[in-house]
């Protein structure tokens, strides 16, 4: 079956610093790799998505590649900032329409 | 555009009582995902409809819970009757079926139950 796994958070970093929170899924056939975001208080957003190998997705400062060969999708951005404080979610999405997310990573920014 | 819509935010009712959680999706998508959320188990599918009939509700806790969706723009999820442990945030989602479409969500009910 479908699984996706992500680091385990909370992730706490400073203002400007490096982040990569890690993915990697299990699925059969050729998924559709997506990173959701979830501000406090508020439902998940899109952040990105890539529907095929290779493809990379970005927004918003953020970027993620699909791998084939690693089954990964990891999730960076190259400068953080506190309004990037929120919970994200990995997700693979497959035959009918269905998402599989990951546990979520919380991040946290410090100024 | 409106986005997903749900009503109530947020709900605090007593053990024993009737709870009807309520979704309306973006217009035009024509599948709706339920979901529930909480600190100990996640994220979890609770039911999905594609064109207003339910696909798969395997994730539906137990009996105790039910969802309808009578038309392309209104979903109810109810619970009857209701317990603490039933205490979470509830999101409806949508997306226009595709294989992997993007799922767009509400800003969830805030479920309460004393």
């Amino acid at each position: 079956g479908n699984s996706v796994t992500q680091m385990e958070g909370p992730v706490t970093l400073s203002e400007e610093a490096f982040l990569t929170i890690n993915c990697t899924y299990t699925a059969t056939g050729y998924p559709s790799l997506f990173w959701y975001v979830q501000y406090p208080g508020e439902g998940l957003q899109l952040l990105l998505k890539a529907t095929k190998a290779d493809d990379k997705g970005s927004n918003k400062g953020f970027e993620a590649t699909y791998r084939k060969e690693t089954t990964s999708f990891h999730l960076e951005k190259g400068s953080v900032q506190v309004s990037d404080s929120a919970v994200y979610f990995c997700a693979l999405g497959n035959a009918g329409n269905m998402l599989t997310f990951g546990g979520g990573t919380r991040l946290m920014v410090k100024p | 555009d409106a986005g997903v819509i749900q009503s109530p935010r947020h709900e605090v009712t007593e053990m024993g009582q009737e709870v009807t959680l309520r979704c309306k999706p973006i217009s035009g998508h024509n599948s709706l995902f339920w979901y529930r959320q909480t600190m100990m188990r996640g994220l979890e599918l609770l039911i999905y409809f594609n064109n207003n009939v339910p696909i798969d509700d395997s994730g539906m806790p137990e009996d105790r819970f039910s969802a309808k969706m009578p038309n392309a723009s209104f979903s109810t999820l109810k619970i009857q009757p209701s317990e603490p442990r039933d205490s979470a945030v509830y999101f409806c989602a949508s997306s226009f079926r595709d294989r992997g479409e993007t799922q767009y969500f509400g800003p969830g009910t805030r479920l309460l139950v004393l």
